[in-house]
């Protein structure tokens, strides 16, 4: 069964600060996702990595992959309240279509 | 923007009783997911349907649960007798392929006393 592992689990952070949380799966795949979701919220879509070396940023958030090494980041400048949420990583094992085996979740919260 | 819709936000219901949950994936969209999230805990795949029938489930999505995709927008979850242990909020999601991003609809909340 593919894991999929994160850290931090819990992550709090001053406004303004950096901090990168990590993602690790344990079986091959070039397809991964980061998802936010906010307290009794849905899961929003943050990035989509679709080969080794992909890299997107969107704001003051970065997400990276490593097909080899089998990680991904998600990387967060000068932190802002807002970006307090639960952060998931999810990979799509090859050959079976889009089931999605989601990480443990990084719990962020940003204090002022 | 185009969103995926579900029904109820939350249900209340007995052990032992029949639960239905209700979701319309966005318009365009071919392939259909359902998956679950006990409190506190991660996101869980259940099952994926595509051309109206099940391609993938995983070992939660057992004979208690059947999906359903009854009219040409409305995609179902059924637990026939459920569970205490059923307790979650159970997500919808749709995407255009079977492989790429996954639209999550905002959830049922699933309590089962």
């Amino acid at each position: 069964e593919l894991k999929v592992e994160q850290n931090p689990l819990f992550l709090s952070m001053q406004e303004g600060k950096n901090y990168t949380i990590y993602c690790n799966y344990s079986t091959t795949s070039d397809r991964l996702y980061w998802y936010r979701q906010d307290p009794g919220k849905s899961l929003e879509s943050l990035f989509v990595l679709l080969s080794n070396g992909a890299v997107k940023q969107e704001g003051r958030l970065m997400a990276s992959l490593d097909t080899k090494a089998r990680l991904s980041t998600l990387h967060i400048t000068a932190a802002v309240h807002d970006l307090s949420a639960t952060y998931f990583c999810a990979v799509d094992m090859a050959g079976t279509g889009n089931q999605f085996y989601f990480g443990t979740g990084t719990s962020l919260t940003v204090i002022p | 923007e185009p969103e995926v819709t579900q029904t109820p936000s939350h249900q209340v219901t007995q052990m032992g009783q029949e639960v239905i949950l209700r979701c319309v994936p966005i318009s365009n969209h071919l392939y259909f997911y359902w998956y679950r999230q006990i409190l506190g805990q991660k996101v869980e795949f259940l099952v994926s349907f595509y051309n109206n029938e099940i391609s993938e489930k995983s070992e939660i999505f057992d004979d208690q649960f059947s999906v359903e995709r009854p009219d040409g927008s409305n995609f179902t979850l059924k637990i026939r007798s459920t569970k205490l242990e059923d307790s979650a909020m159970y997500f919808c999601a749709s995407s255009k392929g079977n492989t790429g991003e996954l639209f999550f609809g905002e959830g049922s909340r699933l309590t089962v006393l």
